[in-house]
């Protein structure tokens, strides 16, 4: 069914940029959509956003429009979320999780999912 | 944007016993809605996807119903291993939204 492993998390201070990715096996990557998703301390799960197969079309969270960026490069099997702005509030595990189905510009069902990478944002 | 309310917050709950968890939507999402399963330090699995059908491997125990607004999972013969947080997900309408989750304990 395929396997994503996220990494680039870690402890960063208020106002810096951090940097995650993802990275796909198992699987045809440039025939899905990924989704980014956090979990905050106490919180529930909080869709970020999204990227089509050909990293054409991308949507995000009103809570994170203009601090985030989606990308992807399908010759490395591999999407990427730039955050910019850090605040405390961004503490959470990052999730990346793949839409259910292929050539689809946009999937909403997560099917397939990482195990996180943590950040922390603190001084 | 639409938003998810997810009751009750938490449930504790005997083994065999069986187990609803609500989902409401603040709008008509059709059929559009998932459950996933989520325990502590591991990654979130899908259990329902479009309101009712199974995701591959997900036991029979499990099952989803509704549309529109208004949608339940169940878990009939509550096992010790169901024991993690539940989560509903519409994706109807960019953004996507979750519930807030439902934590499930075993008494």
């Amino acid at each position: 069914q395929g396997q994503l492993v996220e990494s680039g998390g870690g402890v960063v201070q208020p106002g810096r940029s951090l940097r995650l990715s993802c990275a796909a096996s198992g699987f045809r990557f440039s025939k899905y959509a990924l989704n980014w998703v956090r979990l905050a301390p106490g919180k529930g799960l909080e869709w970020l956003s999204i990227i089509s197969y050909d990293g054409n079309t991308k949507h995000y969270a009103d809570s994170v429009k203009g601090r985030l960026t989606i990308s992807r490069d399908n010759s490395k099997n591999t999407v990427y979320l730039e955050m910019n702005s850090l605040r405390g509030d961004d503490t959470a595990v990052y999730y990346c999780a793949r839409g259910i189905s292929e050539f689809q510009v946009l999937s909403g069902v997560l099917d397939v999912w990482g195990q996180g990478t943590m950040v922390t944002v603190s001084s | 944007d639409i938003q998810m309310t997810q009751s009750p917050s938490s449930l504790s709950a005997s083994v065999g016993d069986r187990v609803t968890i609500t989902c409401q939507a603040s709008q008509d999402i059709s059929y559009f809605l998932n459950w996933y399963q989520h325990k502590p330090g591991k990654a979130p699995k899908l259990l329902i996807y479009d309101a009712a059908s199974f995701d591959t491997g997900v036991p029979s125990r499990f099952s989803g119903r509704g549309s529109g607004t208004h949608f339940t999972l169940t878990i009939n013969t509550l096992q010790p291993e169901d024991v993690a947080t539940y989560y509903c997900q519409q994706y109807d309408h960019l953004p996507y939204s979750f519930g807030q989750g439902t934590k499930l304990e075993i008494k």
